[in-house]
């Protein structure tokens, strides 16, 4: 039953070294989300999808990137990741009518080395 | 400053107590949501407030939305070990296209 769907759980990857993060939807949402979330801290808005339209948030680094091929499958790209993007790493979706509930994937916990 | 503040921050209670977490801003809400996460996995949302004023029960959890739609409460009666997670209010505004505002989060611990 699982609807939003995040690939790995956990990732390890070398400073420097890229690393791609994948999520994929059941639900035939419209918008796509991605979230970093440091220990105990709220989630942080990285970027969204609003169909095919891209939406970065103002102080999301130039190091993290987002492809959206279709409307199920959503990828975020970290060109070189440094010790401090270390963090899990967060799915989400919403639909119509009103986009405002968030449905969130099990998410990918990052690790760099 | 964050829009939306949480408090408290952490909180360690014994299992049966009861508890409440606030979450306050000086911004008007089209809605605000709670969402409970567990370790190691995603929010999962609780429930939404949508009305000034509105009252919604979940079983041991009650939210309350403020008459002015600014803040709002969620208590915990009878505390177990299964709340423990953290608790994270988020607010919606309309002119904003309905994008969430996540508070600083409530990590609550029940020990048995």
């Amino acid at each position: 039953d699982a609807m939003v769907i995040q690939n790995p759980r956990y990732q390890v990857t070398q400073f420097g070294k890229p690393v791609t993060l994948s999520c994929s939807q059941t639900l035939n949402h419209n918008v796509m989300y991605w979230y970093q979330q440091k220990s105990s801290q709220a989630p942080k808005l990285l970027f969204h999808y609003y169909d095919k339209d891209f939406n970065n948030e103002a102080d999301t680094p130039d190091n993290f990137q987002s492809r959206r091929p279709n409307t199920s499958f959503c990828f975020l790209d970290i060109r070189s990741p440094g010790l401090g993007d270390a963090a899990m790493y967060l799915c989400a979706t919403s639909g119509p009518p009103l986009n405002e509930k968030l449905f969130f994937g099990s998410g990918t916990q990052l690790s760099v080395l | 400053t964050q829009l939306l503040e949480q408090s408290p921050q952490f909180l360690s209670i014994q299992e049966g107590e009861n508890l409440t977490v606030y979450c306050n801003s000086s911004s008007v809400f089209s809605s605000l949501q709670w969402y409970r996460q567990e370790p190691g996995e995603g929010p999962v949302l609780l429930v939404t407030v949508v009305t000034g004023g509105e009252v919604k029960k979940l079983k041991r959890l009650t939210f309350q939305f403020g008459d002015a739609r600014k803040d709002s409460s969620l208590h915990i009666t009878a505390a177990q070990p299964g709340d423990t997670g953290l608790y994270l209010c988020a607010g919606a505004q309309r002119n904003a296209g309905n994008m969430l505002t996540f508070g600083g989060g409530t990590r609550l611990m029940v020990k048995p």
